[in-house]
């Protein structure tokens, strides 16, 4: 158990609602990161926060991804109108602050998009 | 963007013999990090590797960091069934997000 929880862990959902995950990190790490996986690759980086401030994003995070962390503590992932593309493992992790350290991933929230 | 690349994409090996995949970033890295995914699990840290030419070793698997800091390997020897996996790369990439390669699913028939 890496201590990383993550909730739904499934989420169906019809094309065009909007979907939310959590992630509550492991509690001393201050950094959080969200991915994405599909099946048969490997994990693509989304966003990166440390503490409460979102400090990268990736062009995989179209507009309709939103993320927060509000208080530095748990983060949220929110997806508006989905498309069945969306359709993935979102796993988020978090990590120390420090050069190279260990990023730990909780069990991820697995979307399906009908 | 940088990239990573992992060989092969599959492996089916007996019980027994040895196993070993290859990583290769399109940049200079200043890490490298092995995860290990059962499937319908999700990545599980297994080791970082931080300096040019270094070599680690975990029971059975022994992880290598390539000399100029853009290549990677690890080797299990004598695999067994509960190696079942895919093994992914993954090489710092600003901020410490991680860029992972696609990974290499073993397979192990007893």
């Amino acid at each position: 158990d890496t201590g990383v929880s993550q909730n739904p862990r499934h989420k169906i959902t019809k094309r065009g609602q909007n979907v939310t995950f959590r992630c509550d990190p492991i509690s001393e790490h201050n950094r959080l990161y969200w991915y994405r996986q599909t099946l048969g690759q490997g994990p693509e980086f989304l966003t990166y926060f440390q503490n409460e401030a979102q400090l990268e994003k990736s062009r995989l995070l179209s507009d309709r991804f939103s993320a927060e962390r509000p208080k530095g503590s748990f983060s949220t992932l929110e997806i508006q109108r989905t498309e069945q593309g969306d359709s993935a493992m979102y796993l988020c992790a978090s990590s120390s602050f420090g050069r190279g350290e260990t990023q730990y991933f909780g069990p991820g929230t697995r979307l399906l998009v009908l | 963007g940088q990239q990573v690349m992992q060989i092969p994409q599959y492996q089916h090996v007996q019980e027994g013999e040895d196993f070993t995949t290859y990583c290769n970033s399109s940049t200079t890295l200043s890490n490298i990090q092995w995860y290990k995914q059962r499937p319908g699990g999700h990545p599980v840290f297994l080791i970082q590797l931080v300096k040019s030419g270094e070599v680690k070793k975990q029971k059975r698997l022994t992880f290598q960091f390539g000399e100029a800091k853009k290549n990677s390997s690890l080797h299990i020897t004598a695999t067994q069934t509960t190696d079942v996996g895919t093994y992914f790369c993954a090489g710092g990439g600003g901020y410490n997000k991680l860029i992972f390669g696609a990974g290499t699913r073993l397979a192990v028939h007893p």
